[in-house]
């Protein structure tokens, strides 16, 4: 089955540590994204790639960091810079990064900094 | 700042009852408009495009009239199972790239 996958489901960190989420597509899509969605909010844009090994900031990319090696992975990096990160992180994709691409959501990953 | 605004919600309705949900946008360059569906604790998940001659997906009818820059989503012969937050999408040209910017959804109960 196609699909987007992102691990882990729920992830724990302690104040001052980096964390990694893996966000793995096999839809042969050549964009990618990250949104972050808090309670009663809108999902903001992280980053974006358009292309393997390129990537763009998005609205609210400080205390995040991306790379983009492999066409299906998009692994977001969470590093103690980000002062609030408790959030739900959403991986993206779609064919492009066109005007009328729809963009397919992965589960997600619920992070909690303790 | 280009916004997405929607009714603030939340909207308790019946079995069988018809809703509508209205969003309006800010940015006059948007080009594309959805509306997807997310359930609780869930990811979004396209419920439909929105095309500007108005479309029609079973139960679902989508309204798009650029000179109000609005959008709308009607409901008909609620479901229990239609209980979720809709959020509005539009996409617009940004800085080399096209953008989707989310509403912050309106959460739909259906009841028994």
């Amino acid at each position: 089955d196609g699909g987007i996958t992102q691990s882990p489901k729920y992830l724990f960190r302690k104040e001052g540590q980096n964390v990694t989420l893996s966000c793995e597509q096999n839809l042969n899509h050549d964009a990618m994204y990250w949104y972050r969605q808090d309670p009663g909010q809108g999902l903001r844009l992280i980053y974006y790639s358009q292309i393997v090994n390129d990537f763009q900031k998005g609205d609210i990319a400080e205390g995040y960091s991306v790379s983009r090696e492999k066409k299906e992975s998009f692994p977001l990096t969470v590093t103690s810079a980000q002062k609030n990160p408790t959030a739900f992180y959403l991986c993206a994709s779609s064919i492009v990064q066109g005007p009328t691409d729809t963009q397919y959501f992965g589960p997600g990953t619920r992070l909690t900094v303790l | 700042r280009k916004e997405v605004e929607q009714d603030p919600g939340p909207f308790n309705v019946p079995e069988g009852a018809t809703v509508a949900f209205n969003c309006t946008y800010s940015n006059s360059a948007s080009q594309s408009f959805f509306w997807y569906r997310q359930d609780c604790r869930k990811e979004p998940k396209l419920l439909m495009s929105v095309y500007s001659s108005g479309n029609e997906d079973g139960r679902f009818t989508a309204q798009l009239n650029r000179a109000s820059q609005y959008i709308s989503l009607l409901i008909r012969d609620s479901k229990l199972s239609d209980s979720a937050t809709y959020l509005c999408v539009v996409k617009a040209p940004g800085a080399g790239s096209y953008q989707l910017t989310f509403g912050k959804g309106t959460k739909l109960s259906v009841i028994p």
